[in-house]
């Protein structure tokens, strides 16, 4: 099984600030990554597909990039809103698994 | 618009069985390749397993911590996914949710396996 390494797990920072998640596969998966954010008591929302492009309704301040084995997903701008539990999970190969999950709060 | 209704989760003692449905609609249901994931109280997500469509030749795929107590089945003329958990632990309180992709979430269904 390919294991997804996320972090960190929890991150406190500013309205305004630059966040940063990290995500490693223990082996290629090529693009085949999404990025979700959670809110609590709410399902998961997708917000990156394959690795980098946006999901459709999504705010521009989010993204993601890499390829291969390492990840980065980024929000430029953090917004009140974006209080959140954010998880990578990989598709290329079955069975699917997800990082552990950051946890993001507000300064 | 795609709908996703989880139904027939509740409390069970270990080692007993629960069929969970889900009811679909806003898509082409017998197209669908449908996953179930869950998400322990307090944990993260976890892909339990998936279905392939029927011209796709049904397969099925499972997480090794259900392989061979979990069945997932369908019924294209109702589009229905079902989830039958056998042997139940206490690890597998969660709440369930099926899906046909990724960006389509229902509300899920609580399991809560306990004595």
């Amino acid at each position: 099984d390919i294991q997804m390494t996320q972090s960190p797990s929890s991150l406190s920072a500013s309205v305004g600030d630059r966040v940063i998640i990290t995500c490693q596969a223990s082996q290629d998966i090529s693009k085949y990554l999404n990025w979700f954010q959670q809110k609590p008591g709410k399902a998961p929302k997708l917000l990156i597909y394959d690795a980098s492009n946006l999901e459709t309704g999504v705010p521009s301040r989010f993204s993601g990039s890499g390829s291969g084995t390492d990840f980065t997903f980024t929000i430029s701008s953090l917004q009140p809103e974006d209080l959140a539990t954010y998880y990578c999970q990989q598709y290329n190969n079955v069975p699917r698994t997800f990082g552990g999950g950051t946890k993001v709060e507000i300064k | 618009e795609v709908q996703l209704v989880e139904s027939g989760g509740g409390l069970v003692k270990p080692g007993g069985s629960l069929r969970l449905s889900c009811a679909a609609s806003g898509f082409t249901f017998s197209d669908a390749w449908m996953s179930w994931v869950r998400q322990a109280p307090g944990k993260g997500l976890e892909w339990v397993g998936r279905i392939k469509s029927k011209t796709a030749g049904e397969t099925t795929d499972y997480a090794a911590p259900v392989k061979g107590r979990f069945t997932i089945s369908r019924d294209d003329s109702n589009n229905m996914l079902y989830l039958q958990m056998n042997s139940l632990k206490t690890e597998d309180t969660a709440v369930y949710y099926c899906i046909p992709n990724w960006r389509s979430w229902g509300q899920g269904t609580l399991v809560t396996v306990s004595s």
